[in-house]
């Protein structure tokens, strides 16, 4: 059965450093997206793609943020310089199409900024 | 705007019983409901979901889940819980008019099955 695949599934970083989380959606899908759960918390939209642009984004996706599709399978999301309070399991997800189906998520990768 | 809810944070059953989470929404046209399922440490498992059509949808794992329009709710259920099906349940939806993704999550209920 096809799936999202993340990469890495644990990354550790340093304040002020850039990290890039890989994701590798399912081959036929069109629409890619990128959530966040801090520990304990829920599921956060924080932005989605489309035909190689974003389609929408949410306030926590700041200048700080950003997402592209630099060839036919991988999808990264770019934070240029963490904090501490990025600290959270990021999930990828993608879906066949923008309207009435659903997204399938990878397993997420949990980003640690110490 | 959409919004859920998910009233309770935690459900405690017992196996065999039956169980119901409870979700309810509110979106300005209408909606699409998912349910997803999320065990320790891993991702976000799709369960079911209401389109359009019947009001008592039937998805993975002996779930289903009964959208009902005049109360905004969407409440997951299994006739007889396993202990297995301990896990964080999340209810989505999204309005019609929106984007796939962009979906937004309630809180999530923690379920317990005891032996």
């Amino acid at each position: 059965e096809p799936e999202v695949t993340q990469t890495p599934s644990h990354q550790v970083t340093q304040m002020g450093q850039e990290v890039i989380l890989r994701c590798v959606p399912i081959s036929n899908h069109l629409y890619f997206y990128w959530y966040r759960q801090i520990l304990g918390q829920k599921v956060e939209f924080l932005v989605s793609f489309y035909n190689n642009e974003i389609s929408e984004k949410s306030e926590i996706f700041d200048d700080q943020f950003s997402v592209e599709r630099p060839d036919g399978s991988n999808f990264t999301l770019k934070i240029r310089s963490t904090k501490l309070e990025d600290s959270a399991m990021y999930f990828c997800a993608s879906s066949r199409t923008g309207q009435n189906t659903e997204a399938f998520f990878g397993q997420g990768t949990r980003l640690t900024v110490v | 705007a959409q919004s859920v809810a998910q009233p309770e944070d935690q459900v405690n059953v017992a196996e065999g019983n039956p169980l119901t989470v409870k979700c309810t929404y509110s979106v300005s046209g209408n909606p699409y409901l998912f349910w997803y399922v999320q065990y320790p440490n891993r991702g976000l498992q799709f369960l079911l979901k209401y389109i359009t059509g019947d009001n008592l949808v039937k998805g993975s794992y002996g779930f289903e889940a009964e959208f009902n329009k005049s109360q905004t709710s969407f409440h997951l259920k299994k006739p007889s819980a396993l202990v297995s099906d301990s896990a964080l349940y999340f209810c989505a939806v999204r309005d019609t008019s929106t984007n796939a993704g962009k979906s937004t999550f309630g809180d999530g209920t923690t379920l317990t099955v005891k032996p």
